[in-house]
């Protein structure tokens, strides 16, 4: 089965701390996303990536980076936590870009910023 | 962003009512699809539809798509208790890079 893996469901950290969120694919997926999901706003893509060591910003990139060293794993960064991005986020892969491009998603990680 | 928009935002029938949201957007697309999202969990994919196909099916849900009125419709027939979730349309523009969703619909099926 295919399978998306977030690191953590759950975390909670304090304003001004760096934290990572990981994510891994088994699937062989060239493509890798990341979402931010906040009520009343929907999904927003934060960061995505094509290829190894590649990236590229999506809508909402202000405020975090990303990390792509191994196909299998894509990487959110947010170098100094503040509660505006207390928020769900979602990572995501697919197959093929563009017209077959169904997304596969973790399960999630919400984060709450003191 | 390209979004979608779904209509209604929230949707509350009883178990073997059929379930009809739609989802209307404004740039010219290369495909559209339907995800699900139980309450806290991330997405699951339920169907694409490709912007030179009308209509699609897969087992109790059909999918049609109208270009020339840029919106698409998710018909769930015969609910169940089960299909209670949140419902978002995706499209991947012409011009786009990746899916941009709509802020879905909150569907309830009572028993």
């Amino acid at each position: 089965d295919v399978k998306v893996t977030q690191s953590s469901r759950y975390l909670v950290k304090r304003t001004g701390e760096k934290v990572f969120l990981e994510c891994v694919q088994d699937m062989d997926h060239e493509n890798m996303f990341w979402y931010r999901q906040d009520p009343g706003l929907g999904l927003r893509l934060i960061y995505f990536s094509y290829d190894v060591k590649m990236k590229e910003k999506g809508d909402i990139p202000e405020g975090y980076s990303v990390s792509r060293e191994k196909k299998e794993r894509f990487s959110l960064i947010l170098e100094s936590a503040s509660t505006n991005q207390t928020s769900m986020y979602l990572c995501a892969s697919s197959l093929y870009r563009g017209i077959e491009g169904e997304l596969f998603f973790g399960e999630g990680s919400r984060l709450t910023v003191l | 962003s390209q979004q979608g928009e779904e209509d209604p935002q929230a949707l509350s029938i009883q178990e073997g009512e059929n379930a009809t949201m739609n989802c209307s957007y404004k740039t010219s697309i290369n495909n559209l699809q339907w995800y699900r999202q139980n309450s806290g969990r991330g997405l699951v994919h339920l169907i694409l539809i490709r912007s030179n196909e009308r209509e699609k099916h897969s087992g109790r849900l059909r999918v049609t798509l109208d270009t020339s009125k840029k919106s698409s419709s998710l018909l769930i027939t015969a609910s169940r208790a089960a299909d209670t979730a949140s419902y978002f349309c995706a499209i991947y523009s012409n011009s786009g890079y990746a899916l941009n969703f709509g802020k879905g619909t909150s569907l309830l099926v009572t028993p």
